[in-house]
């Protein structure tokens, strides 16, 4: 009954190689994001998708593709993997907004491109 | 522009001392903030969150928070703290003004001797 659920959980691929990363939310809300933390632990937001809608796309390179089949799912699609794209991938879901705004994480997909 | 900023990259504390980190943010309109913990190895968890109100806000785990609008400061404070808080913290500033897009610091990590 995990609340934000990511697979894998590690992912280990050579350079060039195009690879994906899945997330999906039973908690039924709305909005959904994927996060980059690097290696200096530094988290930085890359999209945000509600409703299946994208509304937030950060300055990320054209060969990282969000899909949200529904509003319960967001993967990550990463074309042409380089070396600057290992770090560690979380995806998030958010309810509320207010004082009941909380995003909720999901435990994170380590990338390791060699 | 939006960002926060940590000072401290690591903090040690011993057992049973009382802690403070140390969060500054800087943040257009009126600004939800937020304390986020992360264990080595698994996503992030919020600890407390502000929105509007009272500016001393309690959170889980004996956390507490204070909002300093004069000094943009968001401070995390515990009396005494345990072993099992070493972990890295992160201060995030959000609201409306950026489509609700959440702005993290680049974490501190506390170490805990006993």
């Amino acid at each position: 009954d995990t609340a934000v659920s990511q697979t894998p959980k590690y992912l280990v691929t050579q350079m060039g190689n195009d690879k994906s990363i899945k997330c999906e939310q039973n908690l039924g809300h709305d909005t959904m994001y994927w996060y980059k933390q690097d290696s200096k632990k530094f988290l930085k937001i890359m999209f945000s998708y509600n409703n299946k809608e994208l509304i937030i796309n950060e300055t990320v390179p054209n060969r990282f593709s969000p899909k949200s089949p529904d509003k319960a799912h967001l993967n990550l699609h990463i074309n042409s993997l380089e070396l600057g794209d290992s770090a560690v991938y979380f995806c998030a879901s958010r309810t509320g907004t207010g004082s009941t705004d909380t995003q909720y994480f999901g435990p994170g997909t380590r990338l390791t491109v060699l | 522009a939006q960002s926060v900023t940590q000072p401290d990259i690591h903090i040690t504390v011993s057992e049973g001392a009382s802690l403070e980190l140390r969060c500054n943010y800087s943040y257009g309109a009126t600004p939800y903030l937020f304390w986020y913990v992360q264990s080595p190895g698994q996503g992030l968890q919020l600890l407390l969150k502000y929105f509007s109100g009272d500016t001393l806000v309690q959170g889980i785990k004996g956390f507490e928070a204070e909002f300093k609008r004069s000094q943009s400061s968001f401070n995390l404070r515990k009396p005494s703290v345990h072993w099992s808080d070493a972990a890295e913290y992160f201060c995030a500033v959000g609201g409306r003004s950026g489509g609700f897009k959440t702005i993290f610091g680049a974490g501190t990590r506390l170490f805990v001797k006993a």
